[in-house]
């Protein structure tokens, strides 16, 4: 099995709302990502999960809060986001890190619009 | 810092023709290679990758060789096909900074019949 998957596929939120997006993956992967993608733009990182404990946090605002419950599922809790949260959010896995020769594998994304 | 720069797009070729999209990065260390592929509405996915100077990497008829002295890693196809319309990422990973991938912007392929 060599796939991410990620739910929901689709997210309409309003600004006082609370949801989750969550990924999984099967591959035995121990790194796990979080990306935001905007149209015609390429992902930006947000977070990276580690072997389950969080290692990069690129400067993201609070109102996403990461969770990797175990080594094959990863959340995004988000809270009080604002419309230019919208955008599509993917998820990925690598086998490990820090070995650069390993490339993601990623998730279809999720497509998120904050009303 | 890492940096990915690839040429401009958007890139509109008729069915069987030539592809070269370049890619050229700057990075410490020993950086590995990627280009990954996103077609509408999906994910990005692996394309090829090459992990050292010198490698080629190849996949449904995509090639891209790391050339360590011009610092490039320029996508080529032989013959295009309208199933090939996608948008294409070059992407490193240094060994210095392992954990986070650097991207290019992207370039738009329209492949017309």
């Amino acid at each position: 099995d060599t796939e991410v998957t990620q739910t929901p596929k689709h997210l309409v939120m309003g600004m006082t709302n609370k949801k989750s997006l969550k990924c999984e993956q099967h591959m035995g992967h121990r790194a796990m990502y979080w990306y935001k993608q905007k149209a015609k733009k390429p992902p930006e990182l947000m977070f990276v999960y580690s072997y389950e404990k969080l290692s990069i946090n690129e400067s993201v605002p609070s109102r996403f809060s990461p969770e990797c419950p175990n080594s094959s599922l990863l959340n995004l809790h988000l809270h009080a986001l604002q419309p230019e949260d919208s955008a599509l959010y993917l998820c990925a896995s690598s086998q490990d890190l820090p070995n650069p020769n390993h490339e993601q594998f990623f998730g279809p994304g999720t497509r998120l619009t904050v009303l | 810092g890492d940096s990915v720069t690839q040429m401009e797009g958007p890139v509109t070729l008729s069915e069987e023709a030539f592809l070269t999209i370049n890619c050229t990065y700057t990075a410490t260390g020993y950086p590995s290679l990627f280009w990954y592929v996103q077609y509408p509405g999906e994910g990005l996915q692996l394309l090829l990758k090459a992990t050292k100077a010198d490698d080629k990497g190849s996949n449904k008829g995509f090639e891209a060789t790391y050339r360590k002295e011009t610092t490039s890693f320029h996508l080529e196809k032989g013959s295009v096909q309208v199933s090939d319309s996608a948008v294409y990422f070059c992407a490193l990973t240094s060994n210095t900074n392992a954990g986070k991938s650097t991207f290019g912007d992207g370039t738009t392929l329209t492949v017309k019949p």
